[in-house]
């Protein structure tokens, strides 16, 4: 059972660049979250969604999209990258939603934006 | 901001020695929940506790919760060098949308 998987796990882009970043759980879960986590603080909610097909918009979202076209995995999308996007970023999913249910999270995949 | 704020930012301890970490939060949660993480890894599920409880146990885990200071501490008893990682909080509120919201964190470095 490999819970959260999370592709790439490094990337290095140049400004202006464009890529994805895939997150696949394999836990049936409804809800799925980006977080980027900057050095020595914690993590920043950038978009959620709350089933297939859904997506929401969290606290830090421009400058990114994300797609939830099956319910395993949820894409985040940089459309034209900026240095201010070098950071780790970090794919979680929960059973249930309200923050009841515990947030199992991906390994990270560590971006650097030249 | 909802957002939890640990303290202190960094604790240093010997192996076999308590830790205790707070955390402090600014408007009335639904649950609080206290993460790990260790070095370059993702982070992991320690404990949930619900607005309505006051103290809960796991293992060498004890967090408490003062809905009325808005805080919560975890103490880790008899802590091993394999404790050495960062910790934080996440409060998830009633106007969030049921959303976590995490703190920076405090990292605890264990020596043997």
């Amino acid at each position: 059972n490999a819970g959260v998987t999370q592709t790439p796990k490094f990337r290095v882009l140049k400004t202006g660049q464009s890529m994805t970043l895939l997150c696949a759980q394999d836990m049936n879960h409804e809800y799925m979250y980006w977080y980027r986590q900057d050095p020595g603080m914690g993590l920043r909610l950038i978009h959620y969604s709350v089933g297939e097909g859904t997506t929401a918009k969290g606290e830090v979202p421009d400058g990114y999209n994300v797609s939830r076209l099956k319910k395993q995995n949820f894409l985040l999308g940089l459309e034209s990258a900026a240095p201010s996007q070098t950071s780790v970023y970090f794919c979680a999913s929960s059973y249930e939603g309200g923050g009841i249910g515990e947030l199992f999270f991906g390994e990270g995949s560590r971006l650097t934006v030249l | 901001s909802q957002q939890g704020e640990e303290d202190p930012q960094a604790l240093s301890i010997q192996e076999g020695e308590n830790a205790t970490m707070n955390c402090s939060y600014k408007t009335s949660i639904n649950n609080l929940q206290w993460y790990r993480q260790n070095s370059g890894r993702g982070l992991v599920h320690l404990i949930l506790i619900r607005s309505n409880e006051r103290e809960k146990h796991s293992g060498r885990l004890r967090v408490t919760l003062d809905t009325s200071k808005k805080s919560s501490s975890l103490l880790i008893t008899a802590s091993r060098a394999a404790d050495t990682a960062s910790y934080f909080c996440a409060t998830v509120g009633n106007t969030n949308a049921g959303k976590s919201t995490f703190g920076d964190g405090t990292t605890l470095t264990v020596k043997p």
